[in-house]
């Protein structure tokens, strides 16, 4: 099971492009990665997926390098709305026991 | 609004007491996982059933179940509860398997307050 680890906690001001990486050395071949944002006292909600090089949609874009060992969250131009927790996951397409493992994401705190 | 409700929204009861929280997943949706999250664990995978059947198991206590029912609907049962157990429950569905490619869409949440 490919184990992620991202930073605790991320400061940025309205306006800035905020960019969270996570590191997920022992990614296996078939294994995807993927992002959720979290509200307070709500429950997380879906972001972005991707296999590698580079996904974007109407929210962020994700950047996968080559060796996909790591994976960057890109949100454009951020506001007050976008403080959150965020959490990379990393699994793959076979069924079966997969485990979900949230952790304790990254706390993004935008400031005006 | 993600589709998937949960009841009841918030929950107080007292120590070696048994509750049980309700999920309802996505119309569709087969599987439905159960979370717990509290301010020193973070978001911790319980149990996961797909299709009225356990499909993973996370780091549930033995004092907890869980169970999904014909109508896809699920029920998370905590017994003997201890002060620690207070915590948010999410419940979240997905369509398919459980495939770590699928798309989860949480409930709003169950707070239990254990006093």
């Amino acid at each position: 099971l490919a184990k992620t680890t991202q930073p605790i906690s991320m400061d940025s001001y309205e306006g800035q492009e905020v960019n969270i990486t996570c590191s997920h050395n022992n990614i296996a071949t078939n294994d995807y990665i993927t992002w959720y944002q979290q509200f307070p006292s709500q429950g997380p909600r879906f972001i972005i997926q991707g296999y590698k090089t580079k996904v974007t949609n109407e929210v962020a874009s994700l950047f996968i390098p080559a060796d996909r060992k790591s994976s960057t969250l890109s949100l454009p131009r951020v506001s007050l709305s976008d403080t959150a927790v965020y959490y990379c996951l990393v699994g793959n397409a076979s069924g079966g026991s997969y485990i979900p493992t949230f952790g304790r994401g990254t706390s993004l705190i935008v400031h005006p | 609004d993600s589709g998937v409700t949960q009841t009841p929204k918030h929950l107080i009861t007292a120590t070696g007491q048994r509750v049980t929280l309700r999920c309802s997943p996505r119309s569709g949706d087969l599987s439905v996982y159960w979370y717990q999250q509290s301010l020193d664990q973070g978001l911790q995978f319980l149990i996961q059933y797909y299709n009225g059947e356990e499909r993973a198991k996370g780091n549930i206590l033995e004092r907890f179940s869980a169970q999904q029912f014909p109508d896809l609907h699920s029920e998370l049962n905590l017994s003997s509860l201890e002060l620690g157990d207070s915590a948010l429950y999410f419940c979240a569905s997905s369509a398919e398997g459980g495939a770590g490619t699928d798309t989860q869409y949480f409930g709003p949440g169950t707070r239990l307050t254990v006093l």
